[in-house]
C-alpha cells in the first residue's frame, strides 16, 4: 500500500528566505507526482505536476524535483513571501489502483 | 467562472439524518472524484467516476452513495449520518481517468451533531 510522508509537518520562516519541503513515497510505481497548495477554508490548487519520466518542473519561484528510484520529491520555494503561507500537499498517482494518494501536508507560515 | 463548484459550503445536521452534497464542473472533464479531509487534514479519495461510470470505490461505508446524472455532475448522498462523518468533503475533476492534474472544488464542511 502506497504511503506518502511529508516533512516537516509545519515550517515558519521569515520573508525572503529560500525553503525546501520534502515528500517521500513508499512505492516507486507511479505515473506522476503532484504538488498542491491549500489555503485555509479553501480547496486545493495544483502547483506542479512531474511525470515519472521527468526529474523536475519549474513554475515561477517554485521548483519541484523527483527521484523516483529513491521515492523522494522536494518542493523548492525561492524568495518566500507572506502570500506563500498555506498548506502544501504532495500526492502520487499510483500505476496500480488509479488514484492519487496524498501526504498529510506541510503547513508553511512566512512572516513579514 | 467557477470551474468546480459544490453546494452547500457548510452543512450542519443531526445524527441519523440523510443529506446530499452537489458537485458540478464546467471544464468538460471526463472524470470526477470525491475526497474526504478529516480533522487531521488528511485527504483521502472516496469515489471516482469516469463518464458517469464508477471507477474507484474505496472502503467507504455503503451509507455513502455517489450519483452521476451526467458527466458534469457528481453528487454525494449520505444516509444515517454519524458523528464520524464530520469532515470537509472535496469534489474534484480531471480531463481523463489517469494522470492529469485534478481541479478541486472549494469543499463542503459537514458537521454532524
Amino acid at each position: 500500500k502506497q504511503e506518502v510522508t511529508q516533512i516537516p509537518a509545519a515550517l515558519s520562516v521569515p520573508e525572503g528566505e529560500n525553503l525546501v519541503l520534502n515528500c517521500s513515497f513508499t512505492d516507486s510505481a507511479i505515473y506522476n507526482l503532484q504538488w498542491f497548495r491549500q489555503d485555509p477554508g479553501k480547496g486545493l490548487t495544483s502547483l506542479l505536476l512531474i511525470q515519472s519520466s521527468q526529474r523536475e518542473q519549474t513554475s515561477g519561484r517554485l521548483n519541484a524535483s523527483l527521484d523516483k528510484s529513491s521515492g523522494r520529491s522536494t518542493l523548492y520555494i525561492a524568495a518566500s513571501q507572506p502570500g506563500d503561507s498555506a498548506t502544501y500537499l504532495c500526492a502520487v498517482w499510483e500505476t496500480s489502483g488509479s488514484r492519487l494518494t496524498f501526504g498529510e501536508g506541510t503547513q508553511l507560515t512566512v512572516n513579514p | 467562472d467557477t470551474a468546480v463548484s459544490q453546494t452547500p459550503k457548510y452543512l450542519v445536521t443531526q445524527m441519523g439524518n440523510d443529506k446530499s452534497i452537489k458537485c458540478e464542473q464546467n471544464l468538460g472533464h471526463d472524470t470526477m472524484y470525491w475526497y474526504k479531509q478529516d480533522s487531521k487534514k488528511f485527504l483521502k479519495i472516496m469515489f471516482s467516476y469516469n463518464n458517469k461510470e464508477l471507477i474507484i470505490n474505496e472502503t467507504v461505508p455503503n451509507r455513502f452513495s455517489p450519483k452521476s446524472p451526467d458527466k458534469a455532475h457528481l453528487n454525494l448522498h449520505i444516509n444515517s449520518l454519524e458523528l464520524g462523518d464530520s469532515a470537509v468533503y472535496f469534489c474534484a475533476s480531471s480531463p481523463r481517468t489517469s494522470t492529469d492534474t485534478q481541479y478541486f472544488g472549494p469543499g463542503t464542511r459537514l458537521t454532524v451533531l
